[in-house]
């Protein structure tokens, strides 16, 4: 079946130092999601990409949609300690049927003060 | 504000009862879904809804069933708890199609002893 695998597991970075997490599928995927879970918290909603090649910032968040449409990327530029969480990516592809979202197992963001 | 909420934040049961987690949505959203978390596993699929009286089966769904008698109402039952089944338990909504984002409720921390 679909498998969404995202790099790293863990990151630690130090207050103003960049981060980037990795999501790569197995299949051609239709969207990709990404979300973010603060400790103690439940998964939120950042985003959604659909076009191959798509590129979309939120602040000091930047997200990329391969042209493959197979893999995506979520850079945080100068990270803060509002950054701290787990940040999953969560893709689907349509061809497959009424599939629901495959979520990749995280990237745990710590950010040292 | 869409608002998923879950029964309990925390529930402790023995191995062998049976157990009932309980997810209402407020938004009248179509599809509804159960995911456990475990460290290092992310977010695994278990059951998930896209209507009343329908179920599908994720990707691990042994040891547990689900009933959809109404539209805002999805409940997780675990047959015979056991202590492989302690976990962080997240209930989820989404509108219809898409897919889109998905909306999780606050999850339910479950421990079978």
């Amino acid at each position: 079946g679909q498998q969404v695998m995202q790099i790293p597991q863990y990151q630690h970075v130090q207050e103003g130092e960049d981060f980037t997490t990795y999501c790569n599928s197995s299949t051609t995927l239709s969207n990709i999601q990404w979300y973010k879970q603060r400790p103690g918290g439940h998964p939120v909603f950042l985003i959604q990409l659909v076009k191959s090649g798509e590129v979309k910032k939120q602040k000091r968040l930047t997200f990329q949609f391969g042209e493959a449409k197979k893999n995506s990327s979520l850079h945080i530029t100068a990270t803060q300690t509002t950054d701290v969480g787990t940040y999953f990516c969560a893709g689907c592809d349509y061809n497959s049927g009424n599939t629901p979202l495959v979520f990749g197992k995280g990237t745990r963001l710590s950010v040292i003060a | 504000d869409v608002k998923v909420t879950q029964s309990s934040r925390y529930l402790v049961k023995r191995t062998g009862e049976k157990v009932f987690l309980e997810c209402v949505q407020d938004m009248d959203h179509e599809n509804m879904f159960w995911y456990r978390q475990d460290p290092g596993l992310g977010l695994r699929l278990i059951y998930f809804s896209y209507d009343v009286k329908m179920k599908e089966k994720g990707d691990i769904p042994e040891g547990y069933s689900v009933s959809r008698e109404k539209k805002e109402r999805f409940s997780l039952i675990l047959e015979s708890a056991s202590t492989n089944q302690t976990s962080m338990y997240l209930c989820a909504s989404s509108v219809a199609g898409g897919p889109y984002e998905q909306y999780f409720g606050p999850g339910t921390r479950l421990t079978v002893t």
